[in-house]
């Protein structure tokens, strides 16, 4: 069984600024079954990538995805107020542990 | 617009059993796999359990496996999860989940509201 681990566990920075990250794979998957997703404090998650770099309908382009085999990148180019959440990579019906993306 | 609405959450005791279900609108229900999700209290997503388009496939997550049941009825545009001898650990919201294709791996696109499943006596 796929183990996916998300890195880093809570990452603070400020709006404006760029973060970046991290999903690894305990094996190689496809990049076909990549997925990110964003969810906010109390509601369901949003997917943002699919096929480990097509953005879904209406997110928008300062979320990307990159990555093959085992590691895998969400970047958000500059940060804005609303992009504060929790992100989650999924390969398969596995799911990474998250991160926590804070305001500095 | 794509929706799903779940319902049937609720407090049961220990060794009981709840029938969660999921309303599907918006989209052509039939040709779709559908999934449950749960959330535990602070914790992570963990994939539950899913269906093929058809209701002719199921799988089951190993910690759910012979005391959950998927179902759907595509004539109600609606998926069901029978869950049964209920445990603590089973306490989580539990989100209805649509694939985007009849694929049973690719992404989630739609996700319900979520209903809160709590196991206590």
């Amino acid at each position: 069984e796929i183990v996916l681990t998300q890195s880093p566990g809570t990452l603070s920075l400020s709006p404006g600024e760029r973060a970046t990250l991290s999903c690894r794979a305990s094996q190689s998957v496809s990049s076909s079954y990549l997925s990110w997703y964003q969810q906010k404090p109390g509601q369901a998650p949003r997917l943002l990538i699919y096929g480990a770099s097509s953005r879904a309908t209406g997110i928008p382009d300062r979320f990307s995805g990159s990555g093959s085999g085992t590691d895998f990148t969400l970047t958000i180019s500059r940060l804005e107020p609303e992009d504060f959440a929790v992100y989650y990579c999924q390969s398969r019906n596995t799911f990474g542990q998250g991160t926590k993306l804070e305001i500095k | 617009e794509e929706q799903l609405l779940e319902s049937g959450g609720g407090l049961i005791q220990p060794g009981g059993s709840l029938r969660l279900s999921c309303a599907a609108s918006g989209f052509t229900f039939s040709s779709y796999v559908m999934s449950w999700v749960r959330q535990a209290p602070g914790k992570g997503l963990e994939w539950v359990s899913g269906i093929s388009a058809s209701g002719g496939n199921t799988n089951y997550a190993d910690s759910v496996k012979g005391r959950f049941t998927i179902s759907r009825d595509n004539s109600k545009n609606t998926v069901y999860l029978q869950m049964n001898s209920l445990r603590a650990e089973d306490t989580a919201v539990y989100y209805c989940a649509k694939r985007r294709s009849n694929s049973w791996y690719v992404e989630i696109d739609y996700w319900g509201q979520g209903t809160l499943v709590t196991v206590s006596s």
